[in-house]
């Protein structure tokens, strides 16, 4: 596998469901986003971890829940999620926080929230 | 409000002609300028960028165009290829603040090119 993976590619669920989405990078790099891309709407960062700590909220409710156990994996964990959520998540992965790296996209996770 | 703007949701251009996209800002502290091309069930691809201190970059058939003083920036693809067809967002960061490094996005302008 190379560059950014996400899994899984889509996903519906029931607003009392638990589920979680997970991004896994193979660039050696040190810096994860998740962002949200909801319909006619630009994509919005929701989260982003350095070195595994995480270094800016955006104002996200606290149904999504973020995890990095190491710099090459982040989970967003889901729970009572609300129709308003359904969107496409994205994950992304640069060698640092600092505006000079580029950010490298995986393809997404297409959520459904019924 | 919005800090990113890309006012043409679609444009659709005849193969072998230049394709214009447009991207407005407001935020006079953006410095770092880019554009991403996105296919359906893919990921964004970065594409070309610009530093606030140039006015201008080209990249084989892409060139980005930076007017500072009317805050927007400008992508032309010549000539377009039908490969070329996917949804193109314009995003720029900033190196100050709370939120330096993060990139704020524009809705994308889907492109279309017709062969």
């Amino acid at each position: 596998e190379t560059g950014v993976t996400q899994t899984p590619r889509h996903l519906v669920m029931g607003m009392t469901n638990k589920k979680s989405l997970k991004c896994e990078q193979h660039l050696g790099h040190n810096a994860m986003y998740w962002y949200k891309q909801s319909a006619k709407k630009p994509l919005e960062l929701m989260f982003v971890y350095s070195l595994e700590e995480r270094v800016e909220n955006n104002s996200v409710p606290s149904r999504f829940s973020p995890e990095c156990p190491n710099s090459s994996h982040l989970f967003l964990h889901l729970h009572t999620l609300q129709p308003e959520d359904s969107a496409l998540y994205l994950c992304a992965s640069s060698q640092g926080p600092s505006p000079s790296y580029e950010q490298y996209f995986g393809p997404g996770t297409r959520l459904t929230v019924t | 409000d919005q800090q990113v703007k890309q006012n043409s949701p679609s444009l659709s251009v005849q193969e072998g002609r230049i394709s214009i996209l447009n991207c407005d800002y407001t935020n006079s502290m953006f410095d770092y300028f880019l554009w991403y091309k996105k296919y359906p069930a893919e990921g964004p691809t970065f594409l070309i960028s610009i530093s606030s201190i140039k006015d201008k970059n080209e990249d084989g058939r892409f060139t980005v165009f930076l007017n500072k003083s009317a805050k927007h920036l400008s992508l032309h693809i010549v000539p377009s290829q039908p490969g070329d067809s996917a949804v193109y967002f314009c995003a720029a960061k900033t190196n100050y603040g709370g939120s330096q490094g993060n990139l704020i996005f524009g809705k994308g302008t889907k492109l279309s090119v017709k062969p």
